[in-house]
């Protein structure tokens, strides 16, 4: 069972550049989370995604945006990097949106560094 | 405004013996506790769950408590393994999104 890929691994961009960041699910998952943790803290919820639509958001400007893919893969973008954007990102999947009774699988994270 | 928190940042335990770990939540509209383990350079990892219609769940090593009416949880771990030693967040959920604690370094010392 192939679990959650993430890349890049790392990433350096300047401020006002844009960003994109890609995720493959895990084999049987149709449901795709992205997080944000910050250095010191825990994990931020970004939105969801499941069936390719958003499912919900969390308290982020519209600057961040995301895609489901039919394969269920993913991505995250973000433009107008601010330097408060420096953190990992996490992706995670499920095999539903509920993710109390289908907890999230979360992938190594990439580290993004915004100078 | 934080509904989950953790308010130990580390724990140090001996190994063999049991570690502790104490979350409190606001909202009382979650139905799920969680606990994710962190290593380095690694993402968290799934440990152990309960639905807000229990007051414990165990899973080998771990247990899981809840207490609703003072809407706190803890993990306990038994024994208490060099390997354990992690940051564990506990996350709480109504629905499709995790809300996480800011997480409790635990060391086990030999």
């Amino acid at each position: 069972e192939t679990g959650v890929t993430q890349s890049p691994t790392h990433l350096i961009k300047t401020r006002g550049q844009q960003v994109t960041l890609r995720c493959s699910s895990q084999s049987g998952h149709n449901t795709v989370s992205w997080y944000q943790q910050a250095l010191g803290q825990g994990p931020q919820f970004i939105f969801q995604y499941y069936r390719e639509e958003e499912n919900g958001r969390g308290n982020f400007p519209p600057r961040f945006s995301g895609l489901q893919f039919p394969n269920y893969s993913s991505e995250l973008n973000v433009n107008a990097l601010e330097l408060d954007d420096s953190a990992l990102y996490l992706c995670a999947s499920s095999r539903s949106d509920r993710v109390g009774n289908s907890p999230l699988h979360f992938g190594n994270g990439t580290r993004l560094t915004v100078t | 405004d934080q509904q989950v928190k953790q308010n130990s940042p580390s724990l140090s335990v001996q190994e063999g013996r049991i570690s502790i770990l104490n979350c409190d939540y606001t909202n009382s509209m979650f139905d799920y506790f969680l606990w994710y383990k962190k290593y380095p350079a690694e993402g968290p990892t799934f440990l152990i769950s309960i639905s807000s219609i229990k007051d414990k769940n165990e899973d080998g090593r771990f247990t899981v408590f809840l207490n609703k009416s003072a809407k706190h949880l803890s993990l306990h771990i038994v024994p208490s393994q060099p390997g354990d030693s992690a940051v564990y967040f506990c996350a709480a959920t109504a629905g499709y999104a995790l809300n996480f604690g800011k997480g409790t370094s635990l060391l086990v010392t030999p």
